[in-house]
């Protein structure tokens, strides 16, 4: 399967508990973004990445969230201190951007699903 | 502001037969982008079709085409030939050049097929 890869799937944690998930983009994309999706609701986007650089941040990215993108490929966003508030689909999509393309699509992978009790 | 506007929460539609999902949406930037993604109960987000500001047709992909009306700002979705895997939620988000780096997404619509 070549398509982009979220991990976990689903994640329970206590509120007050760090969590992390790791999204892995489709090879050679060069962006990636992350977004968050509650119930009944469209995504909303959270940041994306070019390459290792992280190039924008929504202000729904408090300072309780981190993004990194270390080598350019996959992907880590980290929540500390959870709050319930922070439950939701944490969607992770790719795209590869080339010099006078239009608009790129973006392929999403499957979520993680975080549940802070 | 509300960017891109789905007024049909949930929509029904006989298997074999066609459906409009509608979209209308706001912006002042005469350039951007249209997209329309499926996302099933399993929760991936798979894309559909894209119809640019400035394409002069409407976009066609298989069993989807974008009924696109630039002066009503709306980009309505339709679906020929429904088949029971058509069931799912469907978004419909638009990017903007100004701000080409955020995807707005509508509340989705719940399409269901009925056999």
């Amino acid at each position: 399967d070549t398509g982009v890869s979220q991990n976990p799937r689903h994640k329970i944690t206590k509120r007050g508990q760090n969590v992390t998930f790791r999204c892995d983009p489709i090879s050679e994309h060069n962006r990636l973004y992350w977004y968050r999706q509650t119930l009944g609701q469209g995504p909303e986007f959270l940041t994306y990445f070019q390459n290792e650089a992280q190039l924008e941040k929504s202000r729904l990215l408090s300072d309780r969230f981190s993004a990194e993108r270390p080598k350019g490929s996959f992907s880590t966003l980290e929540i500390q201190r959870t709050e319930q508030g922070d439950s939701a689909m944490y969607l992770c999509a790719s795209s590869l951007v080339t010099r006078g393309q239009g608009w790129e699509t973006q392929y999403f992978g499957p979520g993680t699903r975080l549940l802070v009790l | 502001a509300q960017k891109i506007t789905q007024t049909q929460p949930g929509m029904f539609v006989q298997e074999k037969e066609a459906v409009t999902l509608d979209c209308t949406y706001d912006t002042s930037d005469p350039s951007y982008g249209l997209f329309w993604y499926k996302q099933p109960s399993s929760g991936e987000m798979i894309f559909l079709i894209y119809q640019g500001s400035y394409d002069q047709q409407n976009a066609t992909e298989g069993r989807y085409s974008l009924n696109f009306q630039k002066a009503r700002k709306s980009a309505n979705l339709v679906i020929s030939a429904s088949q029971l895997g058509d069931s799912a939620m469907y978004f419909c988000a638009m990017r903007e050049a100004y701000n080409n780096n955020d995807m707005r997404f509508g509340a989705g619509t719940r399409l269901t097929v009925k056999p």
